[in-house]
């Protein structure tokens, strides 16, 4: 079935270094894209997106990577900072109205 | 605009009781999603809505769990009864029509079924 595999589960990075997160999905028709940040007990916020008409997409200290051939997508995160601990997940879509989710990667930035 | 709304925040129930838990989309999103959270499973899928009408409830564990879409800006998710391992955090989540542009959560329910 339709699936998205985020790695690692967990990572720690010392603040100021950069933080990377892979995933790849299984659907050749996915087109969208999503990251979603999601703090202890609150909601996952969207952070960043790509669309696969562009293989790279920039937003300050966050950027996302997308090989299409390799179903592969990451979010490269750098000049880590506290505030970026949290959970990340990262999701595909399936046609053009339902999203499937990763099952999240752990940030902790140590000091 | 007050975003995603859901209520309530907090539910701890009984083992065998019904569950009923609300959600307000944004005004004007046609979309509403619901999703499961837990540690072993992660941010599941359980049904989704287009302007109100189920369209892929697959994600539904089994029978005790039902979802209903009255109108544009309100959805319900009831479980009955309730079992232990339905405890999670269960978000709702709307878009706009335009395709699967980001979604906005609400801010969730944590369900406790003791």
């Amino acid at each position: 079935g339709e699936n998205v595999e985020q790695h690692p589960s967990t990572l720690s990075v010392q603040e100021g270094d950069s933080a990377v997160i892979k995933c790849t999905y299984s659907d050749s028709a996915s087109n969208y894209f999503p990251w979603y940040k999601q703090e202890l007990g609150k909601r996952p916020q969207l952070i960043i997106d790509i669309r696969s008409n562009v293989g790279e997409k920039k937003d300050q200290r966050i950027a996302v990577t997308l090989n299409k051939t390799a179903k592969h997508f990451s979010l490269h995160i750098t000049e880590t900072q506290p505030e970026d601990s949290a959970v990340y997940f990262c999701a595909a879509s399936i046609r053009d109205d339902k999203i499937i989710f990763g099952k999240g990667t752990r940030l902790h930035i140590l000091p | 605009d007050a975003g995603v709304i859901q209520s309530p925040r907090h539910e701890v129930t009984e083992m065998g009781q019904e569950v009923t838990l609300r959600c307000k989309p944004i005004s004007g999103h046609d979309y509403l999603f619901w999703y499961r959270q837990t540690m072993m499973r992660g941010l599941e899928l359980l049904i989704y809505f287009n302007n109100n009408v189920p369209i892929d409830d697959s994600g539904m564990p089994e029978d005790r769990f039902s979802a209903k879409m009255p109108n544009a800006s309100f959805s319900t998710l009831k479980i009955q009864p309730s079992e232990p391992r339905d405890s999670a955090v269960y978000f709702c989540a709307s878009t706009p029509s335009a395709g699967a542009e980001g979604y906005t959560f609400g801010s969730g329910t944590r369900l406790t079924v003791v």
